[in-house]
């Protein structure tokens, strides 16, 4: 079946370290994006794709670093330079067919807590 | 960019109908509007979409004011299983760029 995969579901960090997480799709979406969400809020977005090796800062990009060296993979790691990483993050893809706009596609999150 | 202001909170009685507004009076010619909803420690699950035309689908309809500055999310008989945050969404397909920006989302309680 297609979709979009985030791993792991929890993970926990000490302070100082850099963490990576993990968003495959098979979906053959060219976008792909990463979104935080802390309790209680909407999602603010991170990073997006829209193509490999290309890709953009969102709105709370300090301390975060991705990459898009494959189509199917949109990794995001989180460095010791974001100051408070404890969130919820989701990770969705999608893409236009013949111009007209389709909908994305979420994985089902990453729940990272810094210990 | 173009933003969305929903209510924060609203409540349907279960088998009734629900309105969910939402106001995006900066939206631009090629945005799109999106509905997405999500229930606690998951991912959104999409909803339905629309550019200009009202939208009809198995889980719900889209009304899209003539102006575009407003739509509206109906629920056509409200279950136990739509209670959850309902975020609308603009599709920012410009030339440039290519990202989905998150309004504050409402969140819909649905009363037995």
């Amino acid at each position: 079946d297609g979709g979009i995969t985030q791993s792991p579901k929890y993970l926990f960090r000490k302070e100082g370290q850099n963490v990576t997480l993990s968003c495959e799709q098979n979906l053959n979406h060219d976008a792909m994006y990463w979104y935080r969400q802390d309790p209680g809020q909407g999602l603010r977005l991170i990073y997006y794709s829209q193509i490999v090796n290309d890709f953009q800062k969102g709105d709370i990009a300090e301390g975060y670093s991705v990459s898009r060296e494959k189509k199917e993979s949109f990794p995001l790691t989180v460095t010791s330079a974001q100051k408070n990483p404890t969130a919820f993050y989701l990770c969705a893809s999608s893409t236009r067919q013949q111009g007209r706009d389709t909908e994305a596609f979420f994985g089902q999150g990453t729940r990272l807590t810094v210990v | 960019d173009a933003k969305t202001t929903q209510p924060n909170s609203m409540e349907s009685n279960e088998e009734e109908p629900v309105h969910l507004p939402c106001n995006h009076s900066t939206i631009s010619g090629t945005d799109y509007i999106h509905w997405y909803r999500q229930l606690p420690s998951q991912g959104p699950e999409y909803v339905i979409h629309g550019l200009t035309s009202n939208v009809n689908n198995r889980m719900a309809s889209l009304a899209i004011a003539e102006d575009r500055k407003s739509s509206t999310l109906i629920l056509h008989r409200a279950t136990l299983r739509d209670a959850a945050v309902y975020y609308c969404i603009l599709r920012l397909t410009r030339a440039s760029y290519d990202k989905v920006i998150f309004g504050p989302g409402t969140s819909l309680s649905v009363i037995p």
